[in-house]
């Protein structure tokens, strides 16, 4: 399976934009990029996901690097809600299930 | 509608005790998918359903089982628990296959194995 790569941690300020880096240099051309983040004590909720192209959401923007090798989640206006661990997902359409790793754990401040 | 619910939400065994865990995906979804999230592993990957029939199984062992209903309902069922079975045991569910769809989890049930 191919592999993702996030920092352990990453703080930020309420209001401000948050940018959380995800590398997977072992992509292969069907994987899709996902992101999952997982609030305390609630299970995971699904936030975005691309193939090759940006995407947005009301929730986020996901920002694809040109070789796909590495992904950036991007959170435009941190708010305390958003605190959370948030992980980086590669997905292919042979059915795999998600493979979570570590992630990053995200905390916000006021 | 509904979101995914798991009952029970708590739950205390000793070990050598067998467990049933059960699942109610979203209304129309297909697809469950189980994991268990521990500190130490983090979230791992159990097994899937779709329409009845286990189609992914995760590096789990055999005490470790489930089933899927026509209602599209799961149970999971481990058996002869041990202390490292302590967990929160997560469901999702999907409208179809997981491949690329996205899944919705359920609050848990967290189990202690005494």
């Amino acid at each position: 399976d191919a592999k993702t790569t996030q920092p352990n941690s990453m703080e930020s300020n309420e209001e401000e934009p948050v940018h959380l880096p995800c590398n997977h240099s072992t992509i292969s051309g069907t994987d899709y990029i996902h992101w999952y983040r997982q609030l305390p004590s609630q299970g995971p909720e699904y936030v975005i996901h691309g193939l090759t192209s940006n995407v947005n959401n009301r929730m986020a923007s996901l920002a694809i690097a040109e070789d796909r090798k590495s992904s950036t989640l991007i959170l435009h206006r941190a708010t305390l809600r958003d605190a959370a661990v948030y992980y980086c997902i590669l997905r292919n359409q042979a059915g795999t299930a998600l493979i979570f790793g570590k992630g990053t754990t995200l905390s916000v401040s006021s | 509608k509904a979101g995914v619910t798991q009952t029970p939400r708590y739950l205390i065994k000793t070990r050598g005790q067998q467990v049933t865990l059960s699942c109610s995906p979203i209304s129309g979804h297909r697809s469950v998918s189980w994991y268990q999230q521990t500190p130490g592993q983090g979230l791992q990957f159990l097994f899937e359903y779709f329409s009845e029939t286990q189609r992914n199984k995760g590096n789990f062992p055999g005490r470790f089982s489930g089933r899927q209903f026509s209602n599209s309902r799961s149970e999971m069922n481990v058996s002869t628990l041990e202390l490292g079975d302590s967990a929160l045991y997560l469901c999702a569910s999907s409208p179809g296959r997981p491949s690329t769809d996205t899944q919705y989890f359920g609050p848990g049930t967290r189990l202690t194995v005494l």
